[in-house]
């Protein structure tokens, strides 16, 4: 069965540093993978997704993640955290026969100033 | 402007009370879908709607119903709602269903049965 794991919960950032959010799944074959953000009080925002060709994927809002097949990893990534960027983080998967995305549990972000 | 809407978005109720959360989009999609969150367990779905009159279970459907009687409206419904139910609720729509369409999402509701 399809599964998603992100590992930490919270994760505190200094404003300026580099940020790194870990996302794993769990699926047969090739993915759909996608990255989403929950800002306080907001649905959620598509970040962006991949489904072939370039591993490195770039985003909205200065994001961008990498698919490592051999690592069944999606991990998302910005060189330089904002104030405005503290939110949670979903990571999903889905399957090219289905209509269902997966969800992780959320990494949330806080930034210190 | 292209939106998801839910109604209301804060809703505290008693047990047994029977209520419903709406959904609207303005954006002609076919799909439709309904989410819970929780926390720890991420977005898990409840019903997912392809088109008008069409409906099926997600993950977790126990306790829910759901109607698609126009394609821009999918309301869900709690009959008889328990404690267990307390949640953030999300709805969602997107083109045509398939995983390649961008899902968008409403603002939540955030329900609490007391």
């Amino acid at each position: 069965a399809q599964s998603v794991t992100q590992p930490d919960i919270h994760i505190t950032v200094s404003e300026g540093a580099s940020l790194e959010l870990r996302c794993n799944y769990s699926y047969g074959a090739t993915p759909y993978l996608f990255w989403y953000v929950q800002s306080p009080g907001q649905g959620l925002q598509l970040l962006l997704k991949y489904f072939s060709g370039d591993t490195l994927v770039q985003g909205i809002k200065g994001f961008e993640a990498e698919f490592k097949r051999s690592q069944s990893s999606f991990n998302l990534r910005k060189p330089s955290v904002h104030w405005s960027d503290a939110a949670e983080y979903f990571c999903a998967v889905g399957a090219e026969s289905s209509y269902k995305l997966i969800f992780g549990s959320g990494t949330r972000l806080l930034v210190r100033p | 402007e292209a939106q998801v809407t839910q109604n209301p978005r804060y809703l505290i109720t008693v047990t047994g009370k029977k209520l419903t959360v709406t959904c609207s989009q303005n954006m002609n999609h076919e799909y439709m879908s309904w989410y819970r969150q929780d926390p720890g367990l991420g977005l898990r779905q409840i019903y997912y709607s392809m088109n008008v009159e069409v409906t099926d279970k997600g993950d977790v459907p126990e306790g829910y119903k759901v109607s698609r009687k126009e394609k821009r409206n999918f309301p869900l419904i709690l009959e008889s709602p328990s404690p267990n139910q307390t949640s953030l609720y999300f709805c969602a729509s997107s083109g045509s269903g398939a995983i390649t369409d961008t899902q968008y999402f409403g603002p939540g509701t955030r329900l609490t049965v007391l």
